[in-house]
Order: structure tokens, then C-alpha cells, then sequence
């Protein structure tokens, strides 16, 4: 029963350009929720959270936002870097999505 | 701070044999996660442990799969009998909060042959 889904496997866009990664979640009582982003041979390190009180929250270069009626999230990385290549993950209580590979390209 | 600390890093092992994993967690982190992440199904949560007491085993596969957490700076993960199916990097997490950040380990990486 996976209640945190990303759907998109993989993302690849050019540096400068936005990349969005998406997250669905089942249970509205979810009310709590971060991204993850993880290298390579290391474990994945927190990168921002929600709570379901906002609908956006922003970090420099890093913004999410929150639909709570479509029990959908979303990451925003504007402009996107070549550092930012990493398999990125939502998660809600304790349980994450797969993960979404993002490369991007020079 | 060393942050979460496990060990080992990398454990190849034939089927049938005991397997254990174990991990620090931050000092003064009062939650303890383990995950598996494959492929497949991405990050697992198998168990995490409140103030060293097991709160919700059930991502735990089956009875194959155990885990203790004797005391606040030390856990582990064991299977035993080991499967090939159970090749995957296992990874330990602490938190200072429920649902607050968790900080990740290294992760383990399994393989059984």
C-alpha cells in the first residue's frame, strides 16, 4: 500500500531551466510533509518541508508547494544546476515515494 | 556530531546465513528508522523505535527479519536465514521529533548470493 507516490521515474532538463517533480499522497491526514534528495553511495539528506497549514514553502532556489484538496505536492528548482543531479524523495509520515532521478544537463 | 553512523558499509554473504546490520543513531535523537530500498519499491520503512521501544514493525517482511534497540546509542538489524531477495541497501535514520527530519546513515549495502 504505497501511500506516497511519484510517478515520474526520471527527470532530465538544462541547466538555467525549472525542474518540477510531483508526489501524490492517499491520506488526508497526512499533514507533514519533506523532500529528500539523495547521491549517489550516500544516504538522502533532507532538503524542505510543508506543513499542511501553507501551501508554499521556499528555500532559496527550492520551493514547495502543497494542493491539499488534490493530495498532491510539488518541488520546484529554479534555476536548475548541474549539482542538483540526484534521485529526489517526497515522504509523509515515515513512508516515501520511489524516489524521481533528476539530471541536469550542461 | 558523526551523524548516523553504520556499519558495515558493504556485506556480501550466501544464503542461508545470518546477516547483521547495525547502526548509531544521533546522540539524543529519541527515534530510531530502519528502511530497505530497492528498486522496485523504492525506500521501505521496516521499523522504527521510540525511546528505544519497537513501535511499528510492520514494514518488516517477515519473521526472518528482527531488529533491537538495547539501548539509545545502538541498534540493529538481523536476518536470518539470509535470501537473495533480501540484496538491497539498508539504510538507519534518527530524528529528534515525530515526523521532523530524519537524519540518514550511509546505508548498508547487501547482497546475498
Amino acid at each position: 500500500d504505497q501511500q506516497v507516490k511519484q510517478n515520474s521515474p526520471s527527470l532530465s532538463v538544462q541547466e538555467g531551466r525549472i525542474s518540477i517533480l510531483n508526489c501524490d499522497y492517499t491520506n488526508s491526514m497526512f499533514d507533514y510533509f519533506l523532500w529528500y534528495k539523495k547521491y549517489p553511495a550516500e544516504g538522502p539528506t533532507f532538503l524542505i518541508s510543508i506543513s499542511s497549514i501553507k501551501d508554499k514553502n521556499e528555500d532559496g532556489r527550492f520551493t514547495v508547494f502543497l494542493n491539499k484538496s488534490a493530495k498532491h505536492l510539488s518541488l520546484h528548482i529554479v534555476p536548475s544546476q548541474p549539482g542538483d543531479s540526484a534521485v529526489y524523495f517526497c515522504a509523509a509520515n515515515m513512508r516515501f515515494g520511489a524516489g524521481t532521478r533528476l539530471t541536469v544537463k550542461p | 556530531d558523526a551523524g548516523v553512523i553504520q556499519s558495515p558499509r558493504h556485506e556480501v554473504t550466501e544464503m542461508g546465513q545470518e546477516v547483521t546490520l547495525r547502526c548509531k543513531p544521533i546522540s539524543g535523537h529519541d527515534y530510531l528508522f530502519w528502511y530497505r530500498q530497492t528498486m522496485m519499491r523504492g525506500l521501505e520503512l521496516l521499523i522504527y523505535f521510540n525511546n528505544n521501544v519497537p513501535i511499528d514493525d510492520s514494514g518488516m517482511p517477515e519473521d526472518r527479519f528482527s531488529a533491537k534497540m538495547p539501548n539509545a546509542s545502538f541498534s540493529t538489524l538481523k536476518i536470518q536465514p539470509s535470501e537473495p531477495r533480501d540484496s538491497a541497501v539498508y539504510f538507519c535514520a534518527s530524528s529528534s521529533q515525530f515526523e521532523e527530519t530524519q537524519y540518514f546513515g550511509p546505508g548498508t549495502r547487501l547482497l546475498v548470493l
